[in-house]
């Protein structure tokens, strides 16, 4: 098992261009999540996915925020219209159903100029 | 609200000279706290699960504990190679759906 990953490790996009970002998990968790990183801070959440359905979304995410889990393997998280302040390090976690611990990926950091 | 708080911010040891980190919670229904280890540009790494107060659990030159208020990442004799910022964070026994964490304690140890 190679872990959780994320593609691409790096973006940087225009502001008001689309983006979109990849998260594999591993393979035998059913839980995923996404979280947002800025500098000096921790993770902030974003949303969550028990297998293919999203159950919990942050208040914090406009509506130029999409995240999907087809068939529950892997996810994507898409950012519309982009703004400066969605600058930062996106980060997909994974977990068995259950009390355990979250696995992280490297993250994508985001930089929009 | 939810709180996770970790102190100090940051911390400066020498090599050899061991301290602790303090995290401390206030949830309504502990369901997990939980360690990890962030290195400069990269995701967290997972360190610890702690489930109930007076569990302890050990990695190297780490020790955890858990209180019904806090959570202490022990470090004992630390190398520069332990410097990386240090994240807590808890599950609520009624929403499994997330973790909080707190904004971290960077750790720089010199040697």
């Amino acid at each position: 098992d190679t872990g959780v990953s994320q593609n691409p490790r790096h973006k940087i996009t225009k502001r008001g261009q689309n983006v979109t970002f990849r998260c594999d998990p591993i393979s035998e968790h059913n839980r995923l999540y996404w979280y947002r990183q800025t500098l000096g801070q921790g993770p902030e959440f974003l949303t969550y996915f028990q297998n293919e359905a999203q159950l919990e979304k942050s208040r914090l995410l406009s509506d130029r925020f999409s995240a999907e889990r087809p068939k529950g393997s892997f996810s994507t998280l898409e950012i519309q219209r982009t703004e400066q302040g969605d600058s930062a390090m996106y980060l997909c976690a994974s977990s068995l159903v259950g009390d355990t611990e979250a696995f992280f990926g490297q993250g994508t950091r985001l930089t929009v100029v | 609200e939810d709180q996770v708080t970790q102190s100090p911010e940051a911390l400066r040891l020498q090599e050899g000279e061991s301290s602790s980190l303090n995290c401390s919670y206030t949830v309504s229904g502990l369901r997990g706290l939980f360690w990890y280890r962030q290195d400069p540009g990269k995701g967290p790494e997972f360190l610890f699960t702690l489930y109930s107060a007076g569990e302890e659990k050990e990695k190297e030159r780490l020790k955890a504990t858990l209180t019904k208020k806090e959570s202490f990442l022990h470090i004992t004799a630390p190398k520069p190679e332990d410097s990386a910022t240090y994240l807590c964070a808890v599950r609520r026994r009624d929403n499994f759906n997330k973790f909080y964490f707190g904004s971290g304690t960077k750790l720089n140890v010199k040697p």
